[in-house]
């Protein structure tokens, strides 16, 4: 069965380093999220992307984050200077459809120190 | 903006027993609303999903929901719960226009189900 699958499963960054979350969504997929979970808070919306764009990002998604699909497999999102407080877990997810299923990843948790 | 608040953090329940995991919502338009499940180590899987129709949604591994617009409410229930269901349940939402874009999520129940 497709899957998404992220790497690595967990990270540890110092902070002010940039760090690269990757993704691989599954492959007939055209909608690519991000979401996160700061450890006991709610899962957060960080951005949705379409036909090699933002369709849609919130107001956490501030200039230190930015989103790639490089090589049309891979969907990456890259924080450019980490904070204490960006340590979560990371979810990626796809959808084939705007209005169909979103799976999502097995996450990747970051770790700022 | 929408919101969505799950009462419950924890939830045990011995095994066989039924289960209602509560969920309410705020939203001034229309939503789409869904449950997710995570078991552990693994990601987010769709358990149902509500998007018009029928107010009773019956999702996999026997669970159903019914929407309550009235109530803002849209509870997950179980008639008979076993000992791998055991998992975080997130309720979330999202506004009709978006889909599954900007989902909305709570912060999660976790059913713990012993024996």
């Amino acid at each position: 069965e497709p899957e998404v699958t992220q790497t690595p499963s967990h990270q540890v960054t110092q902070m002010g380093q940039e760090v690269i979350l990757r993704c691989v969504p599954i492959s007939n997929h055209l909608y690519f999220y991000w979401y996160r979970q700061i450890l006991g808070q709610k899962v957060e919306f960080l951005v949705s992307f379409y036909n090699n764009e933002i369709s849609e990002k919130s107001e956490i998604f501030d200039d230190q984050f930015s989103v790639e699909r490089p090589d049309g497999s891979n969907f990456t999102l890259k924080i450019r200077s980490t904070k204490l407080e960006d340590s979560a877990m990371y979810f990626c997810a796809s959808s084939r459809q705007m209005n169909t299923e979103a799976f999502f990843g097995q996450g990747t948790r970051l770790t700022v120190v | 903006a929408q919101s969505v608040t799950q009462l419950d953090s924890q939830v045990p329940v011995f095994e066989e027993a039924p289960v209602e995991l509560r969920c309410n919502y705020s939203s001034s338009v229309s939503v789409y609303l869904f449950w997710y499940v995570q078991y552990p180590n693994q990601g987010l899987q769709l358990l149902l999903k509500y998007l018009s129709g029928s107010t009773l949604v019956k999702g996999i591994n026997g669970f159903e929901a019914e929407f309550n617009k009235s109530q803002t409410s849209f509870h997950l229930r179980k008639p008979s719960v076993h000992i791998s269901d055991t998992a975080e349940y997130f309720c979330a939402v999202s506004i009709m226009n978006t889909g599954f874009q900007k989902l909305v999520f709570g912060t999660g129940t976790r059913l713990l189900v012993s024996p």
